[in-house]
């Protein structure tokens, strides 16, 4: 079984411009989870995705936003690029009605701000 | 507010000897404990949860409600123990998990 696929592994991008994350689920997985991962700071809850609708949003700012595609994939965009949005950035996907007991990581994608 | 602190930032110990890695929490709430580990250059995976009560790879974790506490033990420690551990919690209805900073285990030969 695939597990969940995150692209591109490293990106780098400068101040002020925009960046593009992208996630695919398990096979039969409708929730999609985006945590970030910053130095010192630990894993933080970003944004919860289901059935297409955001259902949570961590304390980020607007500029963190994204969606969930009708196959159940997901983007999360970062707006207005900052030095302290570099960071790892992981997407988790669980099947919704598991009472989310686990959710599976991707491998992540490395997110450099010059 | 839901909080995981992990209290050791590294733990240092040798092959055999017993380990354990400290979790205490902060919920007001029945919450969901796990334990996630991060084997070196490998993904993030659940270790265990302490629903399901039981033991993976050697690993107990009980879930103290008087201590708010869910501290992670193995009595013989093994090299390829050595990882990033981080302690979660899942608060009822939020579909988030909260995570602490984690803890790097090192075992030595």
């Amino acid at each position: 079984e695939a597990g969940v696929t995150q692209s591109p592994t490293h990106l780098i991008k400068t101040r002020g411009q925009q960046a593009t994350l992208r996630c695919s689920p398990i096979s039969g997985h409708t929730s999609v989870y985006w945590y970030q991962q910053a130095l010192g700071l630990g894993l933080q809850f970003l944004l919860w995705y289901d059935e297409g609708e955001e259902r949570n949003r961590g304390n980020f700012p607007p500029r963190f936003s994204g969606r969930q595609f009708p196959n159940y994939s997901s983007e999360l965009n970062v707006n207005a690029l900052e030095l302290e949005d570099s960071a790892l950035y992981l997407c988790a996907s669980s099947l919704w009605g598991s009472g989310g007991y686990e959710q599976y990581f991707g491998p992540g994608t490395r997110l450099t701000v010059t | 507010a839901q909080r995981v602190t992990q209290p050791e930032k590294l733990l240092s110990v040798f092959k055999g000897a017993p380990v354990e890695l400290k979790c205490n929490y902060s919920y007001s709430g029945s919450p969901e404990l796990f334990w996630y580990v991060q084997y070196s250059r490998q993904r993030l995976q659940l270790l265990l949860r302490h629903i399901s009560r039981e033991s993976i790879k050697g690993f107990t974790a009980d879930l103290n409600k008087g201590e708010t506490s869910f501290h992670l033990k193995k009595p013989f420690a093994q090299e390829e123990d050595s990882a990033m551990y981080y302690c979660a919690l899942l608060g009822g209805g939020s579909e988030k998990l909260v995570f602490g900073k984690g803890t790097k285990l090192t075992v030595n030969p």
